[in-house]
């Protein structure tokens, strides 16, 4: 079906700390998963994304992680900082209709002082 | 500013009426989204269109209804309104579709409550 889990749905961190949000999804035709950053009141945005042919992409302090055998991928953000405070959305492209792009549930995500 | 113009920002109304909701997407752009955003709920898809033609699907349900017109322009339209449709509704646009589809930009969002 289409869908994709996303764990955790809320997460403390201490300022500095390193970030991880896991996504499974399990339409395994799949090729396309973005990241998406909603800060509070505002609409979201996209903040990091991966094709199926690579399996990790970089950009400053947040990093994207595929793998596509187990159908999981990984928003990892390293030195976190009060502006990173938001929900985090991943996504996928379906593979059965490729118009489709399906979000997972949300991360709140919230930077401690 | 993304590019995307929804409108209006917010509209309150009552139940068992019928509202329209509209989206002007990116210049260039000929795909449209409409998503779904119940409070602290995810981005739930509705119906998605290109160049004027239903593209595809999600759980939307049989009161909503949408279109894209010529100008690429595209309205949502919900009826029978309950309670339950209070949400807020985002529009997204891209340049592409299918397996080039790529970012989504997407507008402020209408905010629609239901009395």
């Amino acid at each position: 079906g289409e869908n994709v889990e996303q764990h955790p749905s809320t997460l403390s961190v201490q300022e500095g700390d390193s970030a991880v949000i896991k996504c499974t999804y399990s339409d395994s035709a799949s090729n396309y998963f973005p990241w998406y950053k909603q800060e509070l009141g505002k609409r979201p945005q996209l903040i990091i994304d991966i094709r199926s042919n690579v399996g990790e992409k970089k950009d400053q302090r947040i990093a994207v992680t595929l793998n596509k055998t187990a159908k999981h991928f990984s928003l990892h953000i390293t030195e976190t900082q009060p502006e990173d405070s938001a929900v985090y959305f991943c996504a996928y492209r379906s593979g059965s209709s490729a118009s489709k792009i399906i979000f997972g549930s949300g991360t709140r995500l919230s930077i401690r002082p | 500013d993304s590019g995307v113009t929804q409108t209006p920002k917010h509209l309150i109304t009552a139940t068992g009426q019928r509202v329209t909701l509209r989206c002007s997407p990116r210049s260039g752009d000929l795909s449209v989204y409409w998503y779904q955003q119940s409070l602290d709920q995810g981005l739930q898809f509705l119906i998605q269109y290109y160049n004027g033609e239903e593209r595809a699907k999600g759980n939307i349900l049989e009161r909503f209804s949408a279109q894209q017109f010529p100008d690429l322009h595209s309205e949502l339209n919900l009826s029978s309104l309950e309670l339950g449709d209070s949400a807020l509704y985002f529009c997204a646009s891209s340049v592409a579709r299918g397996l080039a589809a790529g970012e989504l930009f997407f507008g402020e969002g209408s905010r629609l409550t239901v009395l």
